[in-house]
């Protein structure tokens, strides 16, 4: 079955080193892949994408994320995090074959302290 | 531009009504998704409306019912509420046909069921 998997309920990291936040996926061809972030009594709000291309994607707010196809990873990185990107962060992936809909994992909360 | 937008907010209900969301999509956007993330959880993908038609459906009831307008906005109708309805319902609206992958979030609606 198609899945996503998000191993860290939460990542801690003080302000100003780099941050990374884990997701993989199940292998089932060539999905798109996606970030999102929500901030408390809000909904979704879109970061990043890959479809195809560069492995290194760039999005808001300064966060990039590696594609690794052999690992079949989708990992969000940020080179100095900041307070304010304390958050749940979401990963998704669609199967662009027969079907938009998107397959979340389970969220990591993102703690930054001063 | 307006992005998504849900209403209402915040709705109390008790177990056997029924209740209704409604969405309105990103300008552009032709297609809508509903999405139901309870407490802790990653969202679930309810079902997805384009060109007034369900094109696709997740894992629900048939309780959970919907409809999109011709205008592309979207009502999202449940019946027969259960205690396990309580979550916050997500709407999304993308652009497939036109290329847009991205799915775009509203703020969503909190319903509680008593």
């Amino acid at each position: 079955a198609q899945s996503v998997a998000q191993p860290e309920d939460q990542v801690n990291v003080a302000e100003g080193n780099p941050l990374t936040v884990k997701c993989t996926y199940s292998v089932s061809g060539n999905p798109y892949l996606f970030w999102y972030v929500q901030y408390p009594n809000r909904g979704l709000q879109f970061l990043l994408k890959y479809i195809t291309g560069d492995n290194l994607v760039k999005g808001s707010y300064g966060f990039e994320a590696e594609f690794n196809k052999s690992q079949t990873s989708f990992h969000l990185k940020k080179p100095s995090a900041l307070v304010s990107d304390s958050a749940l962060y979401f990963c998704a992936v669609r199967w662009p074959y027969n079907t938009d809909k998107l397959i979340f994992g389970t969220g990591t909360r993102l703690q930054v302290f001063p | 531009d307006a992005g998504v937008t849900q209403s209402p907010t915040h709705l109390i209900k008790t177990r056997g009504q029924q209740v209704t969301l409604r969405c309105s999509p990103k300008s552009g956007h032709d297609t809508v998704s509903w999405y139901q993330q309870a407490l802790g959880q990653g969202p679930q993908f309810i079902f997805q409306y384009y060109e007034e038609e369900e094109r696709q459906r997740g894992n629900f009831p048939d309780r959970f019912s919907g409809h999109q307008f011709p205008n592309y906005s979207s009502e999202l109708n449940v019946n027969a509420l259960l205690l396990g309805d309580s979550a916050l319902y997500l709407c999304a609206s993308s652009s497939p046909t036109s290329g847009g992958e991205t799915q775009y979030f509203g703020p969503g609606t909190r319903l509680l069921v008593l």
